[in-house]
């Protein structure tokens, strides 16, 4: 059965405390591993979408790799802004199907 | 609008009673898809429509569950007889890619309606 697994489920770190999250998955056929990210009450925001070993996307502070097995998403010097749920998800079908996400707080 | 726009932001009901929830996606976008939030559960997806059509509706928990989308546009979510169970925030995403297609990933998400099943 296809599906990704979030770790850990919660991650605290002190700003500048660089740090991963990590998605692993068993997909057949791998069609775009991709990252979101979801502040409390809001809807999820995309971030970046990987489609082969190797790759790796960057933004700001975020780092985001894949490999056959895993993806992480690796955060540089993090600071308080970065705090969210990050969520990894592939295609199933027509849609995404989505991990239980990695809730990150930083602190001052 | 800018970006996908839900409404209501909340409602409460009473069991029993039937709900819609409404789902206005960004302008030209025509792939729309339902998804639901439970407290502590992950993302569970409900209804993908392409245009009008919905070819799949594999995620509708129970025959409770409709949507229907006219003009290509606002979609709306029905839930008959609701029951505790359906308390959830109910999320409406919308691409200009169709379901499925190589970069079909990138879904621009709506904040969701929050349902509260007394």
């Amino acid at each position: 059965e296809d599906q990704v697994t979030q770790s850990p489920e919660a991650l605290r770190l002190q700003e500048g405390e660089s740090s991963s999250l990590n998605c692993s998955y068993t997909v057949s056929g791998l069609r775009g591993l991709f990252w979101y990210r979801q502040d409390p009450g809001k809807g999820p925001e995309f971030l970046f979408t990987l489609y082969s070993a190797g790759e790796e996307k960057e933004k700001e502070r975020l780092k985001a790799t894949l490999t056959k097995k895993e993806s992480f998403l690796h955060i540089t010097a993090p600071k308080p802004e970065d705090s969210a749920t990050y969520l990894c998800a592939y295609l199933s079908g027509y849609a995404l199907n989505f991990g239980k996400g990695t809730s990150l707080l930083v602190t001052p | 609008g800018a970006g996908v726009s839900q409404s209501p932001s909340n409602k409460v009901t009473e069991k029993g009673k039937d709900v819609e929830l409404r789902c206005d996606p960004i302008s030209g976008h025509t792939a729309l898809y339902w998804y639901r939030q439970s407290l502590g559960q992950g993302l569970e997806f409900l209804i993908y429509f392409q245009g009008n059509s919905a070819p799949d509706k594999s995620g509708l928990p129970s025959d409770r569950f409709s949507a229907e989308r006219t003009g290509g546009s606002v979609s709306t979510l029905t839930i008959q007889r609701t029951q505790q169970e359906d308390s959830a925030v109910y999320l409406c995403a919308s691409s200009s890619r169709a379901g499925g297609d190589v970069g079909g990933g990138e879904l621009f998400f709506g904040e969701g309606s929050r349902l509260t099943v007394l």
